[in-house]
């Protein structure tokens, strides 16, 4: 069963707007990856925030993280159209290597 | 430029038949994943491997379904006999899973099925 949830499962943004995307989980984790998938391709690691850590920046990506909460955010800031695809998170909980993938959010961002 | 080579990238094939899909690992990775999405169940872990070594395969069904790594340029995944139902897109994953406690995946391109 997938652990991560992710809300929204749709977000159409214009290009310019920041967009926020969020994920819950249910078990302790060692790490919370995010990766994004383009249409027909396969998904591509973008930024991993580690158990200890609240919060990471890459480029225009931010990642937050909340165990207590057990939950964490990206936010995509001045998204481009090229930025359209879908996001999954994926939590790392020391289960010799698996990752638990959510369902995803489908992002688009209209010129 | 390393990457996850995955073959074919499309097959149509029919009921009953059987279809291999074909995966190279990055080389130096130790782990390999092969999933299946699809609309309605998303991303499944059907199973993976360590050092060529099957670590899991619950998310597979073991009747029509078989994975293996005849080395560890090559990992296979087998469906006899097909069926509509297992019409999906298959992706295999390969990554280093080891002290530095990062376990960053990276999948190829992935392939498309469809059972008629």
């Amino acid at each position: 069963s997938q652990q991560g949830e992710e809300d929204p499962q749709a977000l159409s943004i214009q290009e310019g707007e920041n967009a926020t995307m969020n994920c819950s989980y249910k078990t302790s984790i060692n790490n919370l990856q995010w990766y994004r998938q383009n249409s027909g391709r396969g998904l591509v690691h973008l930024i991993l925030i580690r158990s200890n850590e609240r919060e990471k920046h890459s480029g225009r990506l931010r990642v937050t993280l909340d165990t207590s909460k057990k939950s964490s955010s990206l936010l995509i800031t001045a998204s481009r159209a090229a930025d359209t695809a879908s996001y999954f998170c994926a939590t790392d909980g020391n289960q010799g290597g698996k990752l638990i993938f959510g369902q995803g959010t489908e992002l688009s961002v209209k010129p | 430029d390393a990457r996850v080579t995955q073959t074919p990238r499309h097959k149509v094939t029919e009921m009953g038949q059987e279809v291999t899909m074909r995966c190279q690992p990055i080389l130096g990775h130790n782990t390999v994943f092969w999933y299946r999405q699809t609309m309605m169940q998303g991303l499944e872990l059907l199973a993976y491997f360590r050092n060529r070594a099957p670590l899991d395969d619950s998310g597979m069904p073991k009747d029509r379904f078989s994975a293996e790594m005849p080395d560890a340029t090559l990992a296979t995944l087998k469906i006899q006999p097909s069926e509509p139902r297992d019409s999906a897109v298959y992706f295999c994953a390969s990554g280093f899973v080891g002290t530095l406690d990062k376990n960053i995946q990276y999948f190829g391109a992935g392939t498309r099925l469809s059972v008629l």
